[in-house]
């Protein structure tokens, strides 16, 4: 079964900085989908960002960037001019194309320091 | 706002009843997954259905058991309710298209067992 890490539990930052959340994976397939999805507060899951793995090219949404590695299967968030909405839980997930069942890390969690 | 719509959004009830928890995708989609998300916790997958069959299944207890209807809205039933059951529970649908490989999350059902 695939899984999917995140060996950062807790992470900070101060406003305006950059930070950079960790994500590895593992799995046999070539072909899949990465994703990272927010979770403040308020506890709704929201879409940050999506990876397809045949493009080479990064994802980027804004301030929000990913550092796509296939072969070291890593899949690294890059938030730059953090702001003050940026702390949340941060949650890494995988899919097989054509999968059934989408897998997560453990979260991240982000504090933004004023 | 997801168009992933869940109801009821709190639900407090007793150790050894049953809860029934609902779920209606976005328009068109035809995949609805459950999760369960305990406090502190990350997402643990229970189950995917896709155009009212199972396709895939996750941790799921024996005690719950899901199905999704013809007009494509899904319920999850959890009985013989203990403490641990106490959790946000999650549904997120996906379908054709372009975005067809991402999920889309409802808000939630806060479940209390007490």
């Amino acid at each position: 079964a695939q899984t999917v890490t995140q060996s950062q539990p807790e992470m900070s930052v101060q406003e305006a900085e950059t930070v950079t959340l960790s994500c590895t994976y593992d799995t046999s397939e070539s072909d899949y989908y990465l994703f990272w999805y927010k979770q403040p507060p308020s506890r709704q899951m929201i879409l940050v960002i999506r990876q397809e793995a045949y493009k080479q090219q990064n994802a980027t949404e804004n301030r929000f960037s990913v550092n796509f590695q296939k072969a070291a299967k890593s899949f690294s968030l890059k938030i730059s001019d953090s702001q003050l909405g940026d702390a949340a839980m941060y949650f890494c997930a995988y899919r097989g194309k054509g999968g059934n069942q989408f897998y997560f890390g453990t979260g991240t969690s982000l504090t933004v320091i004023p | 706002d997801s168009g992933v719509t869940q109801t009821p959004k709190h639900l407090i009830t007793a150790t050894g009843q049953r809860v029934t928890l609902r779920c209606s995708p976005r328009s068109g989609d035809l995949s609805v997954y459950w999760y369960q998300q305990s406090l502190d916790q990350g997402l643990q997958f229970l189950i995917h259905y896709y155009n009212g069959e199972e396709r895939a299944k996750g941790n799921i207890l024996e005690r719950f058991s899901a199905q999704q209807f013809p007009d494509l809205h899904s319920e999850l039933n959890l009985s013989s309710l203990e403490l641990g059951d106490s959790a946000l529970y999650f549904c997120a649908s996906s379908g054709g298209g372009i975005d067809s490989n991402e999920q889309f999350f409802g808000p939630g059902t806060r479940l209390t067992v007490l």
